[in-house]
């Protein structure tokens, strides 16, 4: 009920390809859904989130897609860049919460 | 500039050496949090503190002690007693339960 399953562990792009990265989460409580960027050897810090009342959260080339029935949410990266390269981690927790519940992450890399 | 500090950035302990690791935020946060990173296994909870004088054990809290004396404040101590603790240690903090998420740089604890 509290895990947060993540996939790919690891994925590669081709530069101005899209990146994909998935979660799934079983505790329909949960109402707060961030995803982290981390680059080798810093903390993370926060990418974007979405609440459930919406289906879709866009910043830039940033995207998370929402679905509730489903209890899935992925993040999307368009247009890749090597920049991009990093490990991503969705999370979910539930608004004044103890606990955030964090994906074991997937690495991208992304091409030139 | 508001954030969270952790020191050391490396840290090497003996076997049987007890260490502590520096967290300090600016934040005016209450909620404080340890995690521990492994490869490939996401971010694991070792300790959390919501307030002042009092902290709860997280999913991985065996070997691990804290303190939280000052509202800024929130260290985290390796005993010995910690069969494995080579690992990247992640400090952080939320101004509300259960939202976004600030981290610190890390401190990477290698046994030597």
């Amino acid at each position: 009920q509290q895990q947060v399953k993540q996939s790919p562990q690891s994925l590669i792009v081709q530069k101005g390809g899209i990146s994909i990265i998935n979660c799934a989460y079983e505790n329909t409580a949960f109402d707060y859904f961030p995803w982290y960027q981390q680059f080798p050897g810093k903390g993370p810090a926060l990418l974007i989130a979405i609440r459930p009342d919406v289906s879709e959260k866009k910043e830039g080339r940033f995207t998370i897609s929402f679905n509730k029935s489903a209890k899935q949410f992925s993040l999307h990266i368009m247009d890749s860049q090597p920049g991009d390269s990093a490990t991503y981690f969705c999370a979910a927790s539930i608004t004044g919460g103890f606990k955030t519940i964090f994906g074991a992450g997937t690495r991208l890399f992304v091409k030139a | 500039d508001g954030g969270i500090t952790q020191s050391p950035k490396y840290l090497f302990r003996k076997e049987g050496q007890n260490v502590t690791l520096s967290c300090e935020q600016n934040l005016n946060h209450d909620a404080m949090y340890w995690y521990r990173q492994d490869p490939g296994q996401g971010l694991r909870l070792i300790y959390y503190s919501q307030i002042v004088n009092d902290f709860q054990k997280g999913d991985i809290a065996e070997g691990y002690s804290v303190s939280r004396e000052k509202k800024e404040s929130f260290p985290l101590t390796v005993t010995s007693a910690q069969k494995n603790p080579t690992a990247f240690y992640l400090c952080a903090s939320m101004l509300n339960r259960g939202t976004e998420a600030f981290f610190g740089q890390g401190t990477r604890l290698t046994v030597v």
